[in-house]
């Protein structure tokens, strides 16, 4: 079946840093891709559809400026955390759509904390 | 926007014991799945279910998308099955966003 792949399963990261995290389709092409966050004891948030080779759709109250999305293939999109402060301590999630009639597949998601 | 509410928010069964899980939505939408969130953050596929009935071994669903609403039945429930569980629906336009439902905490007990 379709598997996308999301790296790293956590990160540990000062405050003030910038860390990427990286989610790749391994056996189909995804024109789209999903960013989620979640918190603790709570739902999947969306955060952004991410478009190969355009920018970005962010969600309402989502700043473009600190989760910068880049879809560059037709396998690989990428969130960056910018400047990240300990209240971007979350579960991100990626998921691409595998085709009209499977829905969709999910990353394994990354922790991040920010110390 | 759309709302997905999911009933119960928590529920606590013995090994063994039958449940039923439900997913209510405000508005018309194009598809419905159901995950298991185990306690790793790993989402798992369980049902594509737009409409009608299909089952899995000791898991089943049904989606009445006229009415609204999709339900998830465990049998035979064991500790393996404990997590969250969610419904998310898929509305319409270009992007085809999955948005997701409030959860369902289970907790199965040996």
């Amino acid at each position: 079946g379709a598997v996308v792949s999301q790296h790293p399963s956590w990160v540990i990261c000062k405050s003030g840093t910038s860390v990427k995290i990286e989610c790749r389709s391994l056996d189909f092409q995804a024109t789209t891709m999903f960013w989620y966050r979640q918190f603790p004891k709570q739902s999947l948030m969306l955060m952004a559809t991410s478009n190969e080779g355009s920018k970005a759709t962010y969600e309402q109250g989502v700043e473009k400026d600190k989760f910068l999305i880049n879809h560059a293939s037709l396998t690989l999109s990428t969130l960056t955390v910018t400047s990240a402060h300990p209240e971007d301590s979350s579960f991100y999630i990626c998921s691409a759509r595998t085709g009209q009639n499977y829905g969709y597949t999910f990353g394994s998601g990354t922790r991040l904390t920010v110390v | 926007g759309i709302q997905v509410e999911q009933s119960p928010p928590d529920l606590i069964l013995q090994e063994g014991a039958n449940s039923t899980l439900r997913c209510n939505f405000s508005d018309s939408v194009n598809n419905l799945q159901w995950f298991h969130q185990n306690p790793w953050g790993q989402l798992i596929n369980l049902f594509y279910i737009p409409s009608g009935t299909k089952q899995n071994g000791r898991l089943s669903a049904t989606t009445v998308a006229t009415e609204r609403y999709s339900l998830l039945y465990i049998s035979s429930s064991q500790t393996t099955d404990s997590g969250v569980y969610f419904c998310a629906v898929r509305i319409g336009g270009a992007t085809n966003k999955l948005i997701f439902g409030t959860g369902t905490l289970l907790a199965v007990q040996p």
